[in-house]
């Protein structure tokens, strides 16, 4: 596709239930990043993938969270026993080089009920 | 932990004044500054990747400059409309790669 392209674009979830977030990253896009932004705050980051390199995992909140990645293609967010406090828009963002502009996703607004 | 803030946190402005804001970044161990333009209901948007001390950057009527020696970089706006209005992000990449955000200015130009 043209860009970022992250699924589902909402999910309502109950508290206690795991959910699997998805991103598409732009074909060629060695880089990929996750951030969330939970209400009223700024991007917070997540976790950072390069290449076939080990993930800079530094800004994962819990041991609930957790990313893959597929070579240079699809990356997942799964977070385990969803908490309220887990509710954010999760966005995804690729660059070509770690050093070029990142492209974003539309994001996944969360909500845990 | 990194310290990248932004001020102000937000700005009210007339249609056609010119505006300024501030990014402050760790002024060692630097390797880019980004500017991104985010408005309600999008995702962020690129503006400008800077990379060396000194650089001047411009779009249209956006400009940005940056000082790697004291840690700051300034996003200038000439002759504000109403479509800029949005929250603008600044975020520092250091040696790890990783790009750390500001909590970004908030923007509305009114008529």
């Amino acid at each position: 596709g043209a860009g970022v392209s992250q699924s589902p674009s909402n999910k309502v979830t109950e508290k206690g239930k795991d959910v699997e977030l998805r991103c598409d990253p732009i074909s060629g896009h060695t880089a990929l990043y996750w951030y969330r932004q939970r209400l009223g705050q700024g991007l917070e980051f997540l976790i950072y993938f390069q290449g076939n390199s080990a993930p800079d995992k530094s800004g994962l909140p819990s041991d609930r969270f957790s990313a893959e990645r597929t070579g240079e293609s699809v990356s997942t967010l799964t977070i385990q026993r969803t908490q309220q406090e887990d509710s954010a828009v999760y966005l995804c963002a690729s660059s070509f080089q770690p050093y070029t502009e990142a492209f974003f996703g539309q994001g996944t607004r969360l909500t845990v009920v | 932990i990194l310290n990248v803030e932004q001020s102000p946190q937000s700005l009210h402005v007339q249609e056609g004044d010119s505006t300024n804001f501030t990014c402050s970044f760790p002024s060692s161990n630097f390797y880019a500054l980004h500017w991104y333009r985010w408005e309600t209901a999008k995702s962020p948007e690129a503006l400008f990747v800077m990379t060396l001390n000194g650089d001047e950057k411009k779009k249209g009527r956006i400009s940005a400059t940056l000082n790697t020696k004291e840690g700051y970089s300034y996003l200038y706006i000439k002759g504000s409309q109403p479509e800029d209005s949005a929250t603008y992000l600044c975020a520092f990449r250091g040696g790890g790669n990783k790009l750390t955000f500001g909590t970004g200015t908030q923007l509305k130009v009114e008529l």
